[in-house]
C-alpha cells in the first residue's frame, strides 16, 4: 500500500519553462511534507518542505503547494534550468518523525536546453 | 570527508550469501537511518538509531536483516542468506538529535545486486 504516490515516473520540460511535479498521499495523519532531489550516484538532498498549517512555501525558483483537502502537493520550478535535471522524491512524515518518513517512487525531470 | 560515507558502493553477491553494508555518519550526528530503494519504488524505511536508545527496527522486512551501531557512530547493516528481492540501493542517512527534514543527510548508497 503506497501511502505517497508520484504517478509520473518522468517529465520533460524546455529550459525556461515551468516544471510541475505532483505527489498524492493517502494518510491523513501526515503533517509535514518534503521534496528531495537526487542526482545519479548521489544520495538524495533536501530541497524544500511545507508544514500542514501552510498551503504554500517558496524558496527562490522552487515553490511547494499543499492542498490538504485533495491530499495533493506539487513542486513548481520556475524557470527550469538544465541543472535541475534529476529525480525528485516527495516525502511525508507524521509530526516530523524520521521514523515515519514515507517516500514516493520519484519523478525523473529532464530539462531540455 | 564531511558527508555520510557508505561502503561498498557496489556489491554483487550470490543468492544465499551474507552481506554487510557499512555507514559512517557525519561526525556529531546522533541519529542514523537506513533506507532502501528497490527498482521503481520509493525509499523504504528500514531502521533508525538515536543515541543510546533502543533502535526502531519496525521497517526491517525480515529476520534476515539486522543492523548495529557501535559506539554511537559507525553502523553496519547485515543481510543474511540474501535473496534476489534484496537487490536494491541501500541508503544511509544521519541527522542531528531530532529529525527536521532539512537536516537529514544521505550517503551515496550501496548498490546491492543478488544473482
Amino acid at each position: 500500500d503506497q501511502q505517497v504516490k508520484q504517478n509520473s515516473p518522468s517529465l520533460s520540460v524546455q529550459e525556461g519553462r515551468i516544471s510541475i511535479l505532483n505527489c498524492d498521499y493517502t494518510n491523513s495523519m501526515f503533517d509535514y511534507f518534503l521534496w528531495y532531489k537526487k542526482y545519479p550516484a548521489e544520495g538524495p538532498t533536501f530541497l524544500i518542505s511545507i508544514s500542514s498549517i501552510k498551503d504554500k512555501n517558496e524558496d527562490g525558483r522552487f515553490t511547494v503547494f499543499l492542498n490538504k483537502s485533495a491530499k495533493h502537493l506539487s513542486l513548481h520550478i520556475v524557470p527550469s534550468q538544465p541543472g535541475d535535471s534529476a529525480v525528485y522524491f516527495c516525502a511525508a512524515s507524521v509530526s516530523g518523525s524520521a521514523r515515519q518518513l514515507t517516500f514516493g517512487s520519484g519523478t525523473q525531470l529532464t530539462v531540455l536546453p | 570527508g564531511a558527508g555520510v560515507s557508505q561502503s561498498p558502493s557496489n556489491k554483487v553477491t550470490e543468492k544465499g550469501k551474507d552481506v554487510e553494508l557499512r555507514c559512517d555518519p557525519i561526525s556529531g550526528h546522533t541519529a542514523l537511518y537506513w533506507y532502501r530503494q528497490s527498482l521503481g519504488q520509493g525509499l523504504e524505511f528500514l531502521i533508525y538509531f538515536q543515541g543510546n536508545s533502543a533502535p526502531d527496527k519496525s521497517g526491517l522486512p525480515s529476520d534476515r536483516f539486522s543492523a548495529e551501531r557501535t559506539g554511537g557512530s559507525v553502523s553496519t547493516l547485515t543481510i543474511q542468506r540474501t535473496q534476489q528481492e534484496d537487490s536494491a540501493v541501500y541508503l544511509c542517512a544521519s541527522s542531528l538529535k531530532t529529525f527536521s527534514g532539512n537536516t537529514i543527510y544521505f550517503g551515496e548508497g550501496s548498490w546491492l545486486t543478488v544473482v
